[in-house]
């Protein structure tokens, strides 16, 4: 079946401005996650998202960050203000999270560059 | 936030070595996750244990879930070229629902 997908690929924006990154999850997967992941380094946690329940936003870096999820599918990330240590891979993930089983399954991720 | 801390931070072997390397922890997980980050892709998951001591294959790939729940390893035998990537350890706490940490990552380097 169709993996986790996001759009665009790709992202070049002028410091300052505002983008939108989005995620379609896995069909059926209930929890959503955003990473952001800069250059030869590990994964950041920044937002998490489970059912119906509030987001766990405590990975979120500032208050220019903000994410939704729109009917239990499709999420948005957005990042206002745009600044160049924005710059980053921003990954999704999506999860089954019932039953104990945790596996996460990314998409390709979206690649920021703020000029 | 909880820590995991993964080793080592890059390796460079020959084609045919194996290679091992691993994640600890001061907490407690109740389950580990391997995954693989090829350039410009998202990680793809290699290996997911959910009990103590298990011990799991995928090809040459084996990862064992540590007795004191607090380490993990993951072994590759017989490396090959497309074995070059970032792996990184994760691992889901009790306390922590869905939400996974992530270890800093592996680079593994393969010469022919």
């Amino acid at each position: 079946g169709a993996g986790v997908s996001q759009s665009p690929s790709n992202k070049v924006t002028e410091k300052g401005k505002d983008v939108e990154l989005r995620c379609d999850p896995i069909s059926g997967h209930t929890a959503l996650y955003w990473y952001r992941q800069s250059l030869g380094q590990g994964l950041e946690f920044l937002i998490y998202f489970q059912g119906n329940s509030a987001p766990d936003k405590s990975g979120l870096p500032s208050d220019r960050f903000s994410a939704e999820r729109t009917g239990g599918s499709v999420s948005t990330l957005t990042i206002q203000r745009t600044q160049q240590e924005d710059s980053a891979v921003y990954l999704c993930a999506s999860s089954l999270a019932s039953n104990e089983m945790y596996e996460q399954y990314f998409g390709p991720g979206t690649r920021l560059t703020v000029t | 936030g909880q820590q995991l801390n993964q080793s080592p931070q890059s390796m460079f072997i020959q084609e045919g070595e194996d290679v091992s390397m691993n994640c600890t922890s001061s907490s407690i997980f109740n389950t580990w996750l391997w995954y693989k980050q090829d350039p410009g892709e998202g990680p793809v998951l290699l290996i997911a244990l959910y009990k103590a001591g298990e011990l799991t294959s995928n090809g040459r790939l084996t990862a064992q879930f540590g007795i004191t729940r607090k380490d993990s390893f993951l072994n590759i035998s017989a490396s090959i070229p497309s074995d070059v990537g970032i792996y990184f350890c994760a691992g889901q706490l009790r306390t922590s629902g869905s939400r996974l940490t992530f270890g800093e990552g592996t680079q593994l380097t393969v010469n022919p």
